[in-house]
């Protein structure tokens, strides 16, 4: 069946340093993709999108391009802030519309 | 627009004992969605509701959850009786006709 496989964490980086968070994807098909982020305390909330091959989401200086040839949605920032600690979950959206979810890559960022 | 409702946020129970979870999505939404998340681990699907009808709940311990959705909008899941592996958040989602699913804040439950 379809799977969503991302790095594991924590991913710890210091305040304005590159952020890659590598995901990888098994589908029949071509699934949208996706990245939730998951602050403390809180809900998922959607962090980007594409609904198709080479499409870019992007939202609040966060990018993922859509590989069809490496079937990979890696997530990237220029500059992390502390305000970006939290969860990152990489999902893909199966023909009947319900979200496979990868394990969630923690991200720490430092002063 | 207001987003999805979940009530309770927190749930302590003792294992054997029954519990409820409610869910009112975005006004409109036709699809509804209950998730369970293990702590450390995404969350994975437990039902899939469309109006008032189940589309999946292959996913679902039927022996001991239930869900139901009256009237196409709110919706219950029922786990009775909870054993200690039942200890997760609980999240509830619902969906327009597009392919984004909006997430409540999440039931989180605790079996002792």
């Amino acid at each position: 069946g379809d799977s969503v496989t991302q790095m594991e964490g924590p991913v710890t980086l210091s305040e304005e340093a590159f952020l890659t968070i590598n995901c990888t994807y098994t589908a029949t098909g071509y699934p949208s993709l996706f990245w939730y982020v998951q602050y403390p305390g809180e809900g998922l909330q959607l962090l980007l999108k594409a609904t198709k091959a080479d499409d870019k989401g992007s939202n609040k200086g966060f990018e993922a391009t859509y590989r069809k040839e490496t079937t990979s949605f890696h997530l990237e920032k220029g500059s992390v802030q502390v305000s970006d600690s939290a969860v990152y979950f990489c999902a893909l959206m199966d023909s009947s519309y319900k979200l496979i979810f990868g394990s969630g890559t923690r991200l720490l960022v430092r002063p | 627009e207001a987003g999805v409702a979940q009530s309770p946020r927190y749930k302590i129970i003792e294992k054997r004992q029954s519990v409820a979870f409610w869910c009112n999505p975005i006004s409109g939404h036709a699809t509804l969605y209950w998730y369970q998340q293990i702590l450390g681990q995404g969350p994975k699907l437990l039902i899939q509701f469309q109006n008032n009808g189940v589309v999946d709940d292959s996913q679902l311990p039927k022996d001991r959850f239930s869900a139901e959705r009256l009237k196409g909008v709110d919706s219950t899941l029922k786990i009775q009786p909870a054993k200690l592996e039942d200890s997760a958040v609980y999240l509830c989602a619902s969906r327009p006709t597009v392919d984004e699913q909006f997430f409540g804040p999440g039931t989180r439950l605790t079996v002792l």
